[in-house]
Order: structure tokens, then sequence, then C-alpha cells
């Protein structure tokens, strides 16, 4: 089984829906962060979260929300979805100690 | 964190060895030099890091100049699975673990 899932792995949405992007591990590790991709680009940070009382953003936050519901789940989500807002999303767990970060297979958001 | 500059493409016969520069003048003292590869819009995956020593590990080896202001990452068989885009990061251990991704450099291994 994969340490780091990320569920739905698709989504098609449209402008003004609320949504969810679920993650979830069995790595045992305290960080967790959330990146947007477009395509061609490098990842940006959305947020992190470094236990379950942290939640910090980054540098892209604007019209995310996140939830650390425990230390294995960390979800982001969309108020209002609007069209630029569509891109790759991915999840990733750390330790903190070599700042390896480990990340999930991604979630592809459309956002008619 | 320093920023780094890449070649954006590279092609690399198989079974030869792929060097991959990447160029971090700016960086300071305590910022580390890591790797990761993305295989076509799969999740990043890690390779190595450094500080000022040479590292090696079962992916890849990581040269860092002396002075530290540029490195090379070495696939030394590379096949067609190291198809990816491998991206250069300078990172301080110290700060928030937060990974700044480029856009990398897309590595064509061909037959």
């Amino acid at each position: 089984d994969a340490d780091v899932t990320q569920t739905p792995r698709n989504r098609i949405t449209k402008t003004g829906k609320r949504i969810m992007l679920e993650c979830s591990q069995t790595k045992g590790h305290d960080r967790m962060y959330w990146y947007r991709q477009d395509p061609g680009l490098g990842l940006r940070l959305i947020y992190y979260s470094f236990d379950v009382k942290d939640i910090n953003k980054g540098e892209i936050s604007d019209g995310y929300s996140v939830s650390r519901q425990a230390q294995a789940k960390f979800s982001l989500s969309l108020e209002s979805a609007i069209p630029n807002q569509t891109a790759l999303y991915f999840c990733a767990t750390g330790t903190g100690v070599g700042n390896e970060q480990f990340f999930g297979p991604g979630t592809r958001l459309t956002v008619l | 964190d320093a920023k780094t500059t890449q070649p954006p493409s590279m092609d690399c016969a198989e079974g030869r060895a792929a060097n991959l520069p990447c160029n971090h003048s700016t960086i300071s003292g305590n910022e580390y030099v890591y790797w990761y590869r993305q295989i076509h819009s799969q999740g990043p995956q890690y390779i190595i890091h450094g500080l000022k020593n040479n590292e090696t590990n079962e992916m890849a080896s990581l040269i860092i100049t002396e002075d530290r202001k540029s490195s090379t990452l070495i696939l030394p068989h590379a096949t067609l699975r190291d198809t990816a885009v491998y991206y250069c990061i300078v990172l301080n251990t110290g700060t928030a673990s937060k990974l700044t991704f480029g856009t990398g450099t897309r590595l064509q291994v061909t037959l």
C-alpha cells in the first residue's frame, strides 16, 4: 500500500463549488504539506503543518484552507472554486530531519 | 533561500552517465543542496542532498564545487526510466523545510 495517498485522483467541478482534497499517510510523519503544480511549472507551496495544532500559510494560500484532522490526515479545501485553480495538487509528508519529503500521487483538479 | 539556475533540457543516451548541472552562486554557509525528480506528473521523488562534501547513494552522486556555488547530479548509468524533470533546490535546514521548486531540467534518456 502507498505511504501517502490522495483522494480523489481526478476531479472535475464547476466554478463556485466547494471542493475538498484529502491526504492520508502511514509514514508516521509529523509534517505535511500541500503543493500545486501548473503546466510547465514547478511546484508551489500552499499550506504546511508541522503537527496537529500547527498550520502555516505557504506562498499561494489565497483561496484555499486546510484542516489537520489527525497526524495522518491533512485536507485541502477550495471554498469557492475558480478556473485558475485548475492544477495538479500534491500532498507531501516529512520528518523535518534531512528535509526529505515524500509525495503522494497527486490530484488533478479541473474547474470549469 | 538561495535561487538556482538549471538548463531547461538535456539528452542522454541509455547506459551513459547523465550529468545535470545546477548553479547556486548565492548559496550561504548553512544551506544544503537537494535534488528531486518528477516522472511525468507523478509526485516528486527525493534523490539526494549534500552540504559541501560529495555524496553518493543508490540512485545518484552529488558533486558540489569547493566554493559551493554550483553542483552536479550524476546518474551513473542512465536508463529510460530516468527520463524525468530534475529539480535542484537550495534549502536552509533551519527553516520550515519549505521546498521551492523552479522549472528544473527535463532529462530525456534515449536508446
